[in-house]
């Protein structure tokens, strides 16, 4: 069972759609990721917050847009995105990011297709 | 920038039996942490099993275990009396205190009943 909940699981939007995806932890992690995995390709990192501050962006296009409200909830905010931009969405939280023996936790991913 | 290989795309074990999946990384580094990810069909990554690098012993998660070979960079993965359930895209992940996760290619693992 998964402590990492992602909402929506799908989700069909138009590019010039705004839609947001939603992550929520309870396990008091305090850093919290945004991973992009494209078909039968490993999860590839965009964002890391860190203590509710964005601490890593990994030359992320700005059509995303994250957002940490609080330590529980990350959501990632999507406009104008592209055909090439379906993939799956992996929301991820650890105890924090500065400890390395701290493991990621992954949600079950939210299936993104962009049409 | 750190770099893990898996150099089997798919791997088939009969249920019931033992399969090994390789795993080989590139670091300068002397404190790190190793990771078996498991992803099934519902696409949830799920950590099977960590290894951190100033232990010599290979840690086991009951059926699963790691053969880690430090001086080698090999992490392989051994499952043991292998089920249905263990069907999976299986990612070997790095991470150390410079680097952030980085993930092997992967390898499918089919169990055949």
């Amino acid at each position: 069972d998964t402590e990492v909940t992602q909402t929506p699981k799908h989700l069909v939007m138009g590019m010039t759609n705004k839609k947001s995806l939603k992550c929520e932890q309870h396990m008091g992690h305090r850093a919290m990721y945004w991973y992009k995995q494209k078909a039968k390709k490993p999860p590839e990192l965009m964002f890391v917050y860190s203590y509710e501050k964005l601490s890593i962006n990994e030359s992320v296009p700005s059509r995303f847009s994250p957002e940490c409200p609080n330590s529980s909830l990350l959501n990632l905010h999507l406009h104008a995105l592209q055909p090439e931009d379906s993939a799956l969405y992996l929301c991820a939280s650890s105890r924090d990011r500065e400890n390395t023996a701290n493991t990621i936790y992954f949600g079950e991913g939210s299936w993104l297709t962009v049409v | 920038a750190q770099t893990v290989t898996q150099s089997q795309p798919e791997m088939s074990v009969q249920e019931a039996e033992t399969v090994t999946l390789s795993c080989t990384y590139d670091t300068s580094e002397s404190d790190y942490y190793l990771f078996w990810y498991k992803q099934p069909p519902s696409r949830q990554m799920i950590l099977v099993i960590r290894q951190e690098a100033y232990k010599q012993q290979n840690a086991t998660e009951n059926r699963f275990s790691v053969n880690f070979q430090k001086a080698a960079k090999s992490f392989s993965l051994k499952i043991s009396d292998s089920q249905l359930g263990d069907a999976a895209m299986y990612f070997c992940a790095y991470r150390s205190s410079t680097e952030k996760l980085t993930f092997g290619t992967g390898t499918r693992l089919t169990i055949i009943p």
